[in-house]
């Protein structure tokens, strides 16, 4: 077990660029979720996955975002002409499909957007 | 949109004392209610996962209680040390959904 995986740790990007962050969870872990966090916020929920299906994906995330999770192992988040809003840490989580089932979390992906 | 409430929103103690924190969540439609540590340059850690109305837990010298009926959950941390210094999260779940954090408890232990 090495844990979630996030890559990368940091990404700088210029206004209207798009950029792409990968998740690696844990390998048994059917369960993938995707949050955002900002200066004073808690983790914000974005999307998560059961396996490859996405079964849930919160009204607050623009059509520019889109995540992936293609074989049920690692995932994508996609977030296309990129705002200074965007600018964020992006945590990744994995989890068992089970009652009582904690989520582990990845080490984050801070996006800076300028 | 279901809000999960913490407070306080910051807090500062020295070595020794003991603290105590306060989640409040919407009781309908509970699943199960999550706490965790989440230490600067780190991830967010686990501490406990309950489920059950009055369910009580403990690691060492931190624990906590859950009243799904009304809806709150107290994390206590009895003897802080300067390495409880870090923002405590909670989380609400409903069947089927994915957790709603609240924003946080940060705590800050001085020696």
């Amino acid at each position: 077990d090495t844990g979630v995986s996030q890559d990368p740790r940091h990404k700088i990007t210029k206004r209207g660029q798009n950029v792409t962050f990968r998740c690696d969870p844990i390998s048994e872990h059917n369960r993938l979720y995707w949050y955002r966090q900002t200066l004073g916020q808690g983790p914000e929920f974005l999307t998560y996955f059961q396996n490859e299906a996405q079964l849930e994906k919160s009204r607050l995330l623009s059509n520019r975002f889109s995540a992936e999770r293609p074989k049920g192992s690692f995932s994508t988040l996609e977030i296309q002409r990129t705002e200074q809003g965007d600018s964020a840490m992006y945590l990744c989580a994995s989890s068992l499909d089970k009652l009582g089932s904690p989520l582990h979390f990845g080490n984050g992906t801070r996006l800076t957007v300028t | 949109i279901l809000n999960v409430e913490q407070s306080p929103q910051s807090l500062h103690v020295q070595e020794g004392d003991s603290t105590n924190f306060t989640c409040s969540f919407p009781s309908s439609n509970f699943y199960a209610l999550h706490w965790y540590r989440w230490e600067t340059a780190k991830s967010p850690e686990a501490l406990f996962v309950m489920t059950l109305n009055g369910d009580e837990k403990k690691k060492g010298r931190i624990s906590a209680t859950l009243n799904t009926k009304e809806g709150y959950s107290y994390l206590y941390i009895k003897g802080s040390q300067p390495e409880d210094s870090a923002t405590y999260l909670c989380a609400r779940g409903e069947a089927g959904t994915a957790l709603i954090f609240g924003k946080g408890t940060t705590l800050s232990v001085s020696s």
